[in-house]
């Protein structure tokens, strides 16, 4: 079964730093491309970004409104993806969910973690 | 790169149908065959319903279809059960280009669907 369990959510204040955790289960986690997704309290998805696996090229993507203030890398001997935000904003305020990327969608999903950006 | 739009809401009596649109551009709908829709209840983990515009996941019942035309697609809901409702939301790959970046994901906006 496969199963992916987000961490490292909580309160943190406008300027700070927070590195959120995704580990997988139940499959080959080095095989597959691994995207970051967001839902602001209230609002809709936003797709964050992804990292492709290592034979996909280990690339990453960003959306705009983070790219240069998040970084996701992978830890394929640990089976665990990482969202490292910096510099947030209140408007990164959102639950994030890791998710596998493939040609049939974002398959699975975490439930999702809780980041807060409040002073 | 703006979000699909969707109809914010939409709804049917139990065994109706209802279809929900999700419009974008060349540049990401009209542009790829990779577009998916979720569906989620509240305080829940989106699910996959339907991916490259109509194929449904293992276990999605086939009461769920979907269908594209040119820059707009489509998610219908036939046979309406008091569990469909939720939340839609519409999801395509899209070109990023002019914002410095390969490709990426957009999604609509969401449509709530209520079971009357």
């Amino acid at each position: 079964e496969v199963q992916l369990l987000e961490s490292g959510g909580g309160l943190v204040k406008p300027g700070g730093s927070l590195r959120l955790s995704c580990a997988a289960s139940g499959f080959i986690f080095s095989e597959v491309w691994m995207s970051w997704v967001r839902q602001a309290p209230g609002k809709g998805l936003e797709w964050v970004g992804r990292v492709k696996s290592k034979a996909g090229g280990g690339t990453r993507d960003y959306a705009a409104p983070v790219k240069g203030r998040f970084t996701i890398s992978r830890d394929d001997s640990k089976d665990t993806l990482y969202l490292q935000m910096n510099s947030l904003k209140t408007e990164d305020t959102a639950v994030y969910f890791c998710s596998t990327e493939g040609p049939s969608g974002l398959q699975y999903w975490g439930q999702g973690t809780l980041v807060t950006v409040s002073s | 790169q703006s979000a699909l739009t969707q109809p914010p809401s939409a709804s049917g009596s139990p065994g109706q149908s209802v279809t929900i649109s999700c419009t974008g551009t060349s540049s990401d709908v009209g542009g790829y065959k990779y577009v998916s829709w979720y569906q989620q209840h509240p305080g829940k983990a989106p699910k996959l319903i339907i991916y490259e515009v109509s194929k449904r996941p293992s276990g999605v019942p086939d009461r769920f279809s979907g269908s594209k035309s040119g820059n707009t697609a489509s998610l219908t809901v036939s046979g309406l059960q008091a569990e469909d409702e939720a939340d839609y939301y519409c999801n395509s790959y899209a070109d990023f280009n002019n914002f410095a970046y390969a490709f990426g994901y957009v999604f609509g906006t969401g449509t709530k669907v209520t079971v009357l």
